[in-house]
């Protein structure tokens, strides 16, 4: 069965750094989403994306915070100045286009510790 | 922001009863839900889904209901199996407004005791 995929799986990183979280979408699939989940707390969404551009992003995806589709099958997060309250898991999701595909499917995550 | 809301942080069913997991919303634009389950140190995984016009979805052993009048939804997992105890999350979104993104709710932790 086809799933989202997502590396790596944990990223420890110095405040300040920058850090890129890599995901693999499921391959027929065109609409692609960020969340997060710092612990303790809901998953949140953080930014969609469609078409090669963004589609809507949450108020918590500000200037520090990019996504690219660099080729046909990635699709990246970048932080480009890493605090500390960015320390989270981060999942991907993807869905595919279509009457009956309202269905987002979630990577297993990347767990982002910022130090 | 409680725009959905899940009251019971955990729940403890005896295997082959009925586990009933309850979810709340505020937002009168949401128009889609869905139920995942998440176990420790993964992502969320799709369990089933119910759009605003339909009262109740059923798959396998797994019923979805809503009462939009309530703005109320429910799962249901019979007969609940000790593989059934993981973190569940409802979420919502208005894609009939254009808006795609998930509103998730703080999650259940079901138990079920063998």
């Amino acid at each position: 069965e086809p799933e989202v995929t997502q590396t790596p799986s944990h990223q420890v990183t110095q405040m300040g750094q920058e850090v890129i979280l890599r995901c693999v979408p499921i391959s027929n699939h065109l609409y692609f989403y960020w969340y997060r989940q710092i612990l303790g707390q809901k998953v949140e969404f953080l930014v969609s994306f469609y078409n090669n551009e963004i589609s809507e992003k949450s108020e918590i995806f500000d200037d520090q915070f990019s996504v690219e589709r660099p080729d046909g099958s990635n699709f990246t997060l970048k932080i480009r100045s890493t605090k500390l309250e960015d320390s989270a898991m981060y999942f991907c999701a993807s869905r595919a286009e279509g009457i009956g595909t309202d269905t987002q499917y979630f990577g297993p995550g990347t767990r982002l510790t910022v130090l | 922001d409680q725009q959905v809301k899940q009251n019971s942080p955990s729940l403890s069913v005896q295997e082959g009863r009925i586990s009933i997991l309850n979810c709340d919303y505020t937002n009168s634009m949401f128009d889609y839900f869905l139920w995942y389950k998440k176990y420790p140190a993964e992502g969320p995984t799709f369990l089933i889904s119910i759009s605003s016009i339909k009262d109740k979805n059923e798959d396998g052993r797994f019923t979805v209901f809503l009462n939009k009048s309530a703005k109320h939804l429910s799962l249901h997992i019979v007969p609940s199996q000790p593989g059934d105890s993981a973190v569940y999350f409802c979420a919502a979104s208005a894609r009939g407004f254009g808006n795609e993104k998930l509103t998730f709710g703080t999650g259940t932790r079901l138990t079920i005791i063998p």
